[in-house]
């Protein structure tokens, strides 16, 4: 099976773009989650989903922060404009069953 | 709600030395514990968990956690430490039920001396 994809590994862009995170879930699984990583803050939850369906985006940090998740094997995170506070680790996960989540490979995002 | 700590951001041991890594949880409802260990570059994998069954439950490579709910514990050991054990390791807790959300511990950095 394969696991959670992320793309890409590594974005570097310039403040004031627009940067766009993919994810593709493990398939079966009706739960994503995306995270932030950074050594001042440590994991972030930012939002999840169920059956495609935001439940909690409270972890978003602002509104240039969005989500969407159009069907079962696909998300995307956009930040728009970027800043280079947003620089940092983000990962998503999906589960299942269990509340287990598996965790893809992240991509890492630095903004200049 | 739920919260974890982690006792220790730094951990050193010797190969072949016990690895104690600690966990206290909070949670308002039955929980159910994890943890994961992540590896350099790479994202976050699951060792172990425990969900209302067996309190002591064994994980992948060696790892095993008992959940001890009169101290709220759920520490994550091992007996003979491998240099390829190095790595960060998070606790994570979630309310179970209907809830789906973990919430991480801010993790325990490991590092196992030849």
């Amino acid at each position: 099976d394969a696991g959670v994809i992320q793309s890409p590994r590594h974005e570097v862009t310039e403040m004031g773009q627009e940067v766009t995170l993919r994810c593709k879930p493990i398939s079966g699984h009706n739960s994503l989650f995306w995270y932030r990583q950074t050594m001042m803050r440590g994991l972030e939850l930012l939002i999840y989903f169920n059956n495609n369906v935001p439940i909690d985006d409270s972890g978003m940090p602002e509104d240039r922060f969005s989500a969407k998740m159009p069907n079962a094997s696909f998300s995307t995170l956009k930040i728009q404009p970027s800043e280079p506070r947003d620089s940092a680790v983000y990962f998503c996960a999906s589960s299942r069953e269990h509340y287990e989540q598996y965790f893809g490979p992240g991509t890492r995002l630095t903004v200049t | 709600a739920q919260s974890v700590t982690q006792l220790g951001s730094h951990v050193s041991v010797s190969e072949g030395a016990l690895v104690l890594l600690r966990c206290n949880y909070s949670s308002s409802v039955p929980p159910y514990l994890f943890w994961y260990v992540q590896y350099p570059n790479q994202g976050l994998q699951l060792l172990l968990k425990y969900t209302s069954a067996a309190t002591l439950v064994k994980g992948i490579n060696g790892f095993e956690a008992e959940f001890k709910k009169s101290e709220t514990s759920f520490h994550l050991t091992k007996p003979s430490a491998h240099m390829s054990d190095a790595a960060e390791y998070f606790c994570a807790v979630s309310a179970g039920g209907s809830a789906r959300q973990l919430t991480f511990g801010s993790g325990t950095q490991l590092t196992v001396l030849p």
